[in-house]
């Protein structure tokens, strides 16, 4: 199947803890994405990469750091978890295009306890 | 300022009628690109369908339509035939500029109930 494909679903953990969040899009994109959804339903881009290199850091705190190994991967790697940081997180992947829509991941909810 | 207004925060419409899906938005970029997205409860992301500013008719796919009013700055999602699967949030999109450091800003979102 051609997707984006993210893992794990679902992560629990406590205060404190370090935890990554894996993508991989098979979709021949050359961006992908990382979008932050909160409990009010409410998305926003964190992070954007076009062929492994950063293109968009929507200020989000330094504790939350993606990687991109290569066009096809980019994951999201997150330094001493906060109560705050529970959200769903969302993968995406596009054309480096105007009119290309965004593929999203069936995303991630981070649960910090 | 908000660039993207869905001022519509949950919809009930009965089966098989058609409904309309407000969308607001604000640029200064004469070149954008608008989106809408539904989310149904299992959480996932589903594109619908994609508005140019410079195209000169309404996008339209399937039973979605785009009711695109450029000097309005407005773009509504219009379902003809709703069904009973068309239950979902409902996500309205704005991407600016041709391309390069682009994003994808999204409304609040509406919540669609289809009653049957």
């Amino acid at each position: 199947d051609t997707a984006v494909s993210q893992t794990p679903k679902y992560l629990v953990t406590q205060m404190g803890n370090d935890k990554s969040i894996k993508c991989e899009q098979n979709l021949g994109h050359d961006t992908m994405y990382w979008y932050k959804q909160d409990s009010k339903k409410f998305l926003k881009i964190m992070f954007s990469y076009n062929n492994k290199e950063l293109i968009i850091n929507e200020t989000v705190p330094n504790r939350f750091s993606p990687k991109s190994p290569d066009k096809a991967h980019l994951n999201l790697h997150i330094n001493s978890l906060e109560l705050g940081d529970s959200a769903v997180y969302f993968c995406a992947s596009s054309l480096w295009t105007q009119n290309s829509p965004l593929h999203f991941g069936n995303g991630t909810r981070l649960t910090v306890t | 300022a908000q660039k993207i207004t869905q001022t519509q925060p949950g919809m009930f419409v009965q089966e098989k009628e058609a409904v309309t899906l407000d969308c607001t938005y604000d640029t200064s970029d004469p070149s954008y690109g608008l989106f809408w997205y539904k989310q149904p409860s299992s959480g996932e992301m589903i594109f619908l369908i994609y508005q140019g500013s410079y195209d000169q008719q309404n996008a339209t796919e399937g039973r979605y339509s785009l009711n695109f009013q450029k000097a309005r700055k407005s773009a509504n999602l219009v379902i003809s035939a709703s069904q009973l699967g068309d239950s979902a949030m409902y996500f309205c999109a704005m991407r600016e500029g041709i391309q390069g450091a682009q994003k994808l800003v999204f409304g609040q979102g509406t919540r669609l109930t289809i009653n049957p």
